[in-house]
């Protein structure tokens, strides 16, 4: 069974002061692992996919990377507006390689960035 | 506009009740997808379908049906709603490509439906 979990549960930070979120899973075989944000009341907004050990995508102050048992969302100088549950998600490929588009989630990192 | 709308944003209804639940997109997607999150268990898939006629169960389907009217549309149904069916609920949708066509696969949500069951 395809687990997802993020740490931590939830992150104060101050404006400017840097940090990371963890997302750790296992899968059998990984087809993609997916970034989202999501803000009170809204649908998860999908930031980044990545695809295989060592990728690293970058989006104004938020950059992801992968190894092959977690993956690390970077958080820049991050400011108030960077506020939000950030979620990921990991696409397994069923038997036979193919995959049918079936995300698992984790619960989800709370950031909160004070000015 | 918004790609992906659902309707109705919120609904408060007593048990027993039938609920529907609907969705439709304008990014010409073929794969559609009903998810439910709760506080503490994160997002889990109720139904997905793949085009009109291919629909299946997700990890948590019982208590819902579904019915893919077009592949723009595709309704979740609560027979006989429930107090523990409080939820938020999302639709997303991606689009299938093959390995030859990148393997982008990423969905898409909705706004949501904030759904209490009494």
């Amino acid at each position: 069974e395809d687990q997802v979990t993020q740490s931590p549960e939830a992150l104060r930070l101050q404006e400017g002061e840097s940090s990371s979120l963890n997302c750790s899973y296992t899968v059998s075989g990984l087809r993609g692992l997916f970034w989202y944000r999501q803000d009170p009341g809204k649908g998860p907004e999908f930031l980044f996919t990545l695809y295989s050990a060592g990728e690293e995508k970058e989006k104004e102050r938020l950059k992801a990377t992968l190894t092959k048992k977690e993956s690390f969302l970077h958080i820049t100088a991050p400011k108030p507006e960077d506020s939000a549950t950030y979620l990921c998600a990991v696409q397994a490929f069923s038997p036979g390689g193919t995959s049918y588009g079936k995300l698992t989630f984790g619960q989800g990192t709370i950031l909160t960035v004070h000015p | 506009d918004a790609d992906v709308t659902q309707t109705p944003r919120n609904r408060i209804t007593k048990t027993g009740k039938r609920i529907m639940l609907e969705c439709s997109q304008t990014k010409g997607h073929d794969r559609m997808y009903w998810y439910r999150q709760d506080p503490g268990l994160g997002l889990r898939l109720i139904y997905y379908s793949f085009d009109v006629k291919d629909i299946n169960k997700g990890e948590i389907s019982d208590g819902y049906s579904v019915s893919r009217q077009a592949q723009a549309k595709f309704s979740l149904s609560l027979e006989s709603a429930i107090p523990n069916q409080t939820a938020l609920y999302f639709c997303a949708t991606s689009v299938s490509r093959g390995l030859a066509g990148g393997l982008h696969n990423e969905q898409f949500f909705g706004p949501g439906t904030r759904l209490t069951v009494l």
